[in-house]
């Protein structure tokens, strides 16, 4: 059974630098075609794909928040750390991540973020 | 980034009605699109990928139809367990934007 569950601050002030860990189990994060996606929920907005770290340690960043953003894995512990700095208001959210794998319909590949954990309020105050 | 635009935005409807909800990408995105469910605190749960595959588990009530960018999430005869938001995904081209979800309301 796969879990993935999110840790870290649930106040930071701005300007500071967030840092989230996502804590998972039922899968390796070497395993071929596995990853491990972070998302993100402004209050009564759209999700928001942050970040996405694959099996071969590929890293893949939200353009528009790029400078901003790293994101780590340590496979001995079966986890994977995003670090978001300069934080300001507007990252008021909560923060997701989730196991993303490829699903067959047919021949055809297909991303998917199939299993997420349950979520990390993160406010942004002074 | 692939905009996408759900419609409507909330929807009330009372159970054993038939819901639709129409998912519109701002180009063309092949089948790349999944769905997901997400109740109030809880994290979303994914429903159908690939435009139109259920994912296991998924009651055979839903269903998902579209390709290019036209997609709709059909929910026949609509149970209490099903009120709840929906948002769509494509995962044609990073990033992997989302719709702004569609809040389906008890009638």
């Amino acid at each position: 059974q796969i879990t993935l569950k999110e840790s870290g601050p649930s106040l930071v002030k701005p300007t500071q630098t967030l840092r989230l860990t996502c804590t998972f189990s039922g899968f390796s994060l070497t395993t071929r075609g596995v990853g491990v996606g972070w998302m993100r929920q402004a209050p009564g907005k759209a999700l928001e794909c942050l970040a996405l770290i694959f099996w071969d340690d590929d890293k893949r960043y939200s353009p528009a928040l790029q400078s901003r953003l790293t994101v780590t894995r340590d496979t001995s512990k079966n986890q994977v750390v995003l670090t978001m700095t300069n934080m300001d208001p507007v990252d008021t959210g909560t923060y997701y991540c989730a196991h993303r794998t490829v699903l067959y319909s047919g021949v055809w590949p297909y991303d998917v973020f199939d299993i997420w954990g349950q979520g990390a309020v993160v406010t942004v105050s002074s | 980034d692939i905009q996408m635009t759900q419609s409507p935005s909330s929807l009330s409807a009372s159970v054993g009605d038939r819901v639709t909800i129409a998912c519109r990408p701002s180009q063309i995105i092949s089948t790349y699109l999944n769905w997901y469910q997400q109740k109030p605190g809880r994290a979303p749960v994914l429903l159908i990928y690939g435009a139109s595959t259920l994912q296991g588990g998924v009651p055979s009530r839903f269903s998902g139809s579209g390709s290019g960018t036209d997609f709709t999430l059909t929910i026949t005869s609509l149970q209490p367990e099903d009120f709840a938001t929906y948002f769509c995904q494509q995962t044609y081209s990073a990033p992997h934007t989302f719709g702004q979800g569609t809040k389906v309301e008890i009638k």
